[in-house]
């Protein structure tokens, strides 16, 4: 059992370009969602899933785009990176708290992205 | 904006010593957690403690909840230099104040560092 697989690791962009970074889970969750986390700001949520087909904006969603197409994976896109977008990207996944009763989140090791 | 906020942002302890981290949150809750992060990898869960509970121990780990106060703490008992980690309270606020099912708000965490 994998859990939660991030990739890339680290990623170096140019103001203006565009990339994915994909993650993917094998734990047959339904709930996906993508945290930012930057120096003093702990963790902010940007996009999040509750199934496939369905996405919904977190506390910082521009600049980012994300699609549930399968409920194993949930990338996000970034249109046009800015320098404001370095930053430590993690996706995590959890069952809703209905079904087991808890809704502990299972984290990925994260993407490293910096953007020059 | 940040539910749970973490105290003190940094402690410093002896191998040995019992470390005390505190969160306080706004808002009422379903459950909270607590998360922990080793330097450069993904937040892993360590304990939850539901809105109708007071205290819950895990091995070394005890977690207290003020529901009255909007608080909580953790308390890793003789800690080791493996501890060393940040750490991170998760509120889930429930259904009846506009969360989800699923959605967490992470605190900004607080840096623990146990010298050998």
């Amino acid at each position: 059992n994998a859990g939660v697989t991030q990739t890339p690791k680290f990623q170096v962009l140019k103001t203006g370009q565009s990339m994915t970074l994909q993650c993917a889970q094998d734990m047959n969750h339904e709930y996906m969602s993508w945290y930012r986390q930057d120096p003093g700001m702990g963790l902010r949520l940007i996009h999040y899933s509750v199934g496939a087909g369905i996405t919904d904006q977190g506390e910082v969603p521009n600049g980012y785009n994300v699609s549930r197409s399968t409920t194993e994976d949930f990338p996000l896109r970034l249109l046009s990176a800015a320098p404001s977008q370095t930053s430590v990207y993690f996706c995590a996944s959890s069952e809703p708290r209905g079904v087991v009763g808890k809704n502990i989140q299972y984290f990925g090791a994260g993407t490293r992205l910096s953007v020059l | 904006s940040q539910q749970g906020e973490e105290d003190p942002q940094a402690l410093s302890i002896q191998e040995g010593e019992n470390a005390t981290m505190n969160c306080s949150y706004k808002t009422s809750i379903n459950n909270l957690q607590w998360y922990r992060q080793n330097s450069g990898r993904g937040l892993v869960h360590l304990i939850l403690i539901r809105s109708n509970e007071r205290e819950k121990h895990s091995g070394r780990l005890r977690v207290t909840l003020d529901t009255s106060k909007k608080s909580s703490s953790l308390l890793i008992t003789a800690s080791r230099a493996a501890d060393t980690a940040s750490y991170f309270c998760a509120t889930d606020a429930g259904l009846h104040s506009g969360g989800s099912n699923y959605k967490l708000t992470f605190g900004k965490g607080t840096l623990l560092t146990v010298n050998p």
